[in-house]
């Protein structure tokens, strides 16, 4: 067990809908980061948020957004959702403190129909 | 950050160590070692991480040469369980307030335990 929470696990929408990923990070870290898995793209980081603010971007769409409240927890919000969008999206945490490492969580697997 | 190479497959007897190689030849004097692995779609589980000195854990080993340029993950007694894919990532340490701390995953190396 990591100590990262993401809910849900699963989730199965439609295409133009909108969802919402949640994450909740080990306690005492103050970084949040998601990470998007498809079967042809491997790992691609989307976002990092740090204490609140969001640090760094990679490839992340504008259809996407997300934000880390004052309780550290973070939400990746997908929109207008294409079927292209079906993977697993990770959140990772770490205390961002020198070299600690990022620990995550079990992922969320959204399958667009 | 420096980039990896490893091999894209291997195979381990059950019982006996792997070992699993990592070129990071361009890596620079403050980049870190990182390995993780993800079992099937399992979310990247954190394996172990050194600068220069080898490093031990209860999952692992990690042995990093002395010219830093190639690093060895070494699973003493691997178990049908360890069967995944393994990631080698090169990183230096950043003040968080200037973001970019993120892990850019390579496409690994897919060990298979076999019985």
């Amino acid at each position: 067990d990591s100590g990262v929470t993401q809910t849900p696990k699963h989730l199965i929408t439609a295409t133009g809908q909108r969802v919402t990923l949640r994450c909740s990070p080990r306690s005492g870290d103050l970084s949040v980061y998601w990470y998007q898995q498809s079967l042809d793209q491997g790992l691609q980081f989307l976002i990092q948020y740090y204490n609140g603010e969001e640090r760094a971007k990679g490839n992340i769409l504008e259809r996407f957004s997300a934000q880390q409240f004052p309780d550290l927890h973070s939400e990746l919000n997908l929109s207008s959702l294409e079927l292209g969008d079906s993977a697993l999206y990770f959140c990772a945490s770490s205390v961002d403190s020198g070299n600690q490492p990022q620990h995550f969580g079990d992922g969320t697997r959204l399958s667009i129909l | 950050d420096a980039k990896t190479t490893q091999p894209p497959s291997m195979d381990c007897a059950e019982g006996r160590a792997a070992n699993l190689p990592c070129n990071h030849s361009t890596i620079s004097g403050n980049e870190y070692v990182y390995w993780y692995r993800q079992i099937h779609s399992q979310g990247p589980q954190y394996i172990i991480h050194g600068l220069k000195n080898n490093e031990t854990n209860e999952m692992a080993s990690l042995i990093i040469t002395e010219d830093r340029k190639s690093s060895t993950l070494i699973l003493p007694h691997a178990t049908l369980r360890d069967t995944a894919v393994y990631y080698c990532i090169v990183r230096a340490p950043r003040d968080p307030l200037q973001g970019a701390q993120k892990l850019v995953f390579g496409q690994g190396t897919r060990l298979t335990i076999n019985p």
